[in-house]
């Protein structure tokens, strides 16, 4: 079974913090996605990446960062957290050239509040 | 207006009733898909289809590309089967683009 892990189910972080939201994916997928999840509004596409080092805004880039020095692992960063970022970040990867039409399998999720 | 639109909002069932969530779109898609999400949070694929009828257990997805829509039937429904079941599209360039979910409730 393919496996996509996030380190941390819950995080509270004060404004200011620097934050840092680890995904780890276990198929070598090569494509991997940062999403954010708010009630009425669905997911939202933060970042993906497509391979190593490589990366793309999604559609709401702003404040956030991310990393993939290695095949398995995507980093998002919030530079600055602030309280507009309290919520639920979702990781996900698949395989494929293309990023759209390939199954995708997600972490568990992270709950992030910043007070 | 919303590319990818659900209906259903909310839903509440009976356990052992029939459930259809349906889901429209408005862009060219090469495939489309069906996602559970349970209280906690994480996502499970159930259906990814690009025409025609999937079957899986109790869970029915179809797609009727010229209409762009689609539909989850849900047979014989059950309290654990409650969920956010969530459509999304890949359209033939870019992303995935996500509806807003259905959020169900199966009474006992």
């Amino acid at each position: 079974d393919v496996k996509v892990t996030q380190s941390s189910r819950y995080l509270v972080k004060r404004t200011g913090e620097k934050v840092f939201l680890e995904c780890v994916q276990d198929m070598d997928h090569e494509n991997m996605f940062w999403y954010r999840q708010d009630p009425g509004l669905g997911l939202r596409l933060i970042y993906f990446s497509y391979d190593v080092k490589m990366k793309e805004k999604g559609d709401i880039p702003e404040g956030y960062s991310v990393s993939r020095e290695k095949k398995e692992r995507f980093s998002l960063i919030l530079e600055s957290a602030s309280t507009n970022q309290t919520s639920m970040y979702l990781c996900a990867s698949s395989y494929g050239v293309g990023t759209g039409f390939y199954e995708q399998y997600f972490g568990p999720g992270t709950r992030l509040t910043v007070t | 207006k919303n590319e990818v639109e659900q209906s259903p909002q909310n839903l509440t069932a009976q356990e052992g009733e029939f459930i259809t969530i349906n889901c429209s779109y408005s862009v060219g898609i090469s495939a489309l898909h069906w996602l559970q999400q349970h209280p906690g949070g994480g996502i499970v694929s159930l259906f990814m289809l690009s025409s025609g009828k999937k079957k899986h257990g109790r869970l029915i997805a179809t797609i009727n590309i010229q209409e762009k829509h689609s539909s989850l039937h849900i047979t014989a429904s059950h309290p654990r089967d409650s969920a956010v079941y969530i459509c999304a599209v890949s359209p033939r360039q870019g992303n995935l683009i996500f509806g807003k979910g259905t959020k169900l409730s199966v009474k006992p």
